[in-house]
């Protein structure tokens, strides 16, 4: 099945910093989405984004399909941004592969 | 409100017992899924359906059973036959291929 890998694992911030979370994936993709899993364990989502750039409010994402990756920023960080960060992707077989997820703190 | 819901959201379960898991969905959506998380991971298919009265084993479907009777509605029941079932399980529908939609979850323990 497809692979998926997200960097860093963990990532500190201070209340302000910008930051931006990688994701790799082996093999092309119908479908590429980013969520937040807040500390209740809800995932919301973030971006369905299988390619090109979207934007809102504080965060953006950019997937460039061709070379397998995807990136989210977060700029201007807040102590609500905390969590942990997932990528899933979808090939061709209707179901989503997970990563292993990037936590972030933000610290006051 | 349409959306998601999951219940109960805590559920401890005897060695032993099966146990189900209720998941409803009001988004008109033809695909449902399950998925498991463990501590510190991210999550894993265990059954999907992308049509009523029709569904397929995910990535560990093993000691799981599900159906699809309704459109709204894809119960899943963890069987005996689980070895180690505590974790927290999540249900998502999206219309197929498209983006996925989270239920809260519940959080199983076995006692």
């Amino acid at each position: 099945g497809i692979q998926v890998e997200q960097s860093p694992p963990d990532l500190i911030l201070q209340e302000g910093a910008n930051s931006t979370l990688r994701c790799n994936f082996s093999d092309s993709v119908n479908n590429l989405q980013w969520f937040h899993q807040n500390p209740w364990g809800q995932l919301i989502n973030l971006f369905y984004i299988p390619s090109g750039t979207k934007q809102n409010g504080r965060l953006s994402a950019t997937t460039v399909a061709t070379e397998r990756y995807s990136l989210l920023y977060i700029s201007s960080s807040q102590t609500t941004d905390s969590g942990v960060y997932f990528c899933a992707v979808e090939a061709n077989d209707y179901k989503l592969s997970f990563g292993a997820g990037t936590t972030v703190t933000v610290r006051a | 409100d349409g959306g998601i819901t999951q219940s109960p959201k805590y559920l401890f379960r005897k060695e032993g017992q099966n146990v189900t898991l209720s998941c409803e969905q009001n988004l008109n959506h033809d695909a449902m899924y399950w998925y498991r998380q463990d501590p510190g991971q991210g999550l894993r298919l265990i059954y999907y359906s992308q049509i009523v009265n029709d569904f397929q084993k995910g990535d560990i479907a093993e000691g799981y059973s599900v159906s699809r009777e309704k459109k709204e509605s894809f119960p899943l029941t963890v069987t005996s036959a689980q070895k180690n079932p505590t974790a927290f399980y999540l249900c998502a529908s999206s219309i197929p291929s498209y983006e996925q939609f989270f239920g809260p979850g519940t959080r199983l323990t076995v006692l």
